[in-house]
C-alpha cells in the first residue's frame, strides 16, 4: 500500500526563523513529489514540485529529495505569519498522475 | 496558471435529499478530474477518476450508486451525492490534469465544495 507519512505538528516556529517540514513515502517507484498549501477551509494550491535528487529552490522556499533514503523536505526560510497553513506532501508513481497525499502537517508561525 | 471552479461553495441539506457539485476548467479542457473528499483534519481522499465520455473509476470503498459522477464535456464534471446522510458531511474538492514540461502532470484544485447534511 502506498503511503506518505507526516507529522501532523503544529510545528511552530517565530517570524522570521526556519520553518522544516518533512514528509516520508513508502513507494519506491514514485518519482515525483510536490508539497502543497492548504489554509484552513480552502483547497489545496501548489507550491513546490520536485523530481530529482538534491534540492530545488524557489524564492523563500526549497524541497528536498532523497530517494535512497525515501524523504522529502520543505523548507521555508524568513517564515511569515501568512505562512501559516497545513502543508501536505504528496508522490505520485511514473507514468501515474493520481499522487497519493499525506495527512499534512500544521504550521504555525507566531510574531 | 490553469483555474477549476467548484460551484456551490457551500451546501446545506436535508437527510435523504440530493445534491449536485459542478467542477469546471475555466481556462483549459480537461480530460480527466478527480473528486476528493477531506474530512477535518484528515489528508485527502481520492474518490474517484472521473474521465470526459466515459464512466467514472471509483476507489476502493467508494459506493458508485450513491456518488454518481458525470463528465459530460471537456471543461465540466459533475458529483451528485445521492440520498445524503449527515456522515456525508464533509468537504469536497475536485481538481483537473494539466501536463508539465515532459512527461510529468500537476493538479490544479477548485475551491472545494463545503457540505452540511443536517
Amino acid at each position: 500500500q502506498k503511503e506518505v507519512e507526516q507529522n501532523s505538528g503544529p510545528l511552530s516556529v517565530p517570524e522570521g526563523a526556519i520553518a522544516s517540514l518533512n514528509c516520508t513515502y513508502s513507494d519506491r517507484g514514485s518519482q515525483s513529489f510536490f508539497w502543497y498549501r492548504q489554509y484552513s477551509g480552502k483547497s489545496p494550491e501548489l507550491i513546490m514540485f520536485i523530481y530529482s535528487n538534491g534540492d530545488k529552490e524557489d524564492g523563500r522556499f526549497t524541497a528536498q529529495l532523497n530517494k535512497a533514503s525515501q524523504y522529502v523536505s520543505l523548507l521555508i526560510r524568513d517564515s511569515q505569519p501568512s505562512d501559516s497553513a497545513t502543508y501536505l506532501c504528496a508522490s505520485s508513481a511514473g507514468g501515474s498522475y493520481i499522487p497519493t497525499f499525506g495527512r499534512g502537517t500544521s504550521l504555525i508561525v507566531h510574531p | 496558471g490553469a483555474v477549476v471552479s467548484q460551484h456551490p461553495s457551500r451546501v446545506i441539506c436535508k437527510s435523504g435529499t440530493s445534491v449536485k457539485i459542478e467542477c469546471r476548467s475555466l481556462d483549459f479542457q480537461a480530460t480527466t478530474m478527480f473528486w476528493y473528499r477531506q474530512f477535518p483534519k484528515q489528508s485527502l481522499m481520492l474518490m474517484a477518476t472521473s474521465n470526459e465520455g466515459s464512466k467514472a473509476t471509483y476507489e476502493q470503498g467508494v459506493e458508485k450508486d450513491k456518488f454518481l459522477i458525470n463528465h459530460a464535456s471537456l471543461t465540466l464534471s459533475t458529483l451528485t451525492v445521492t440520498s445524503a446522510h449527515p456522515e456525508d458531511s464533509s468537504f469536497y474538492i475536485c481538481s483537473a490534469r494539466v501536463p508539465l514540461a515532459g512527461h510529468y502532470n500537476e493538479q490544479f484544485f477548485g475551491p472545494g465544495t463545503r457540505l452540511t447534511v443536517l
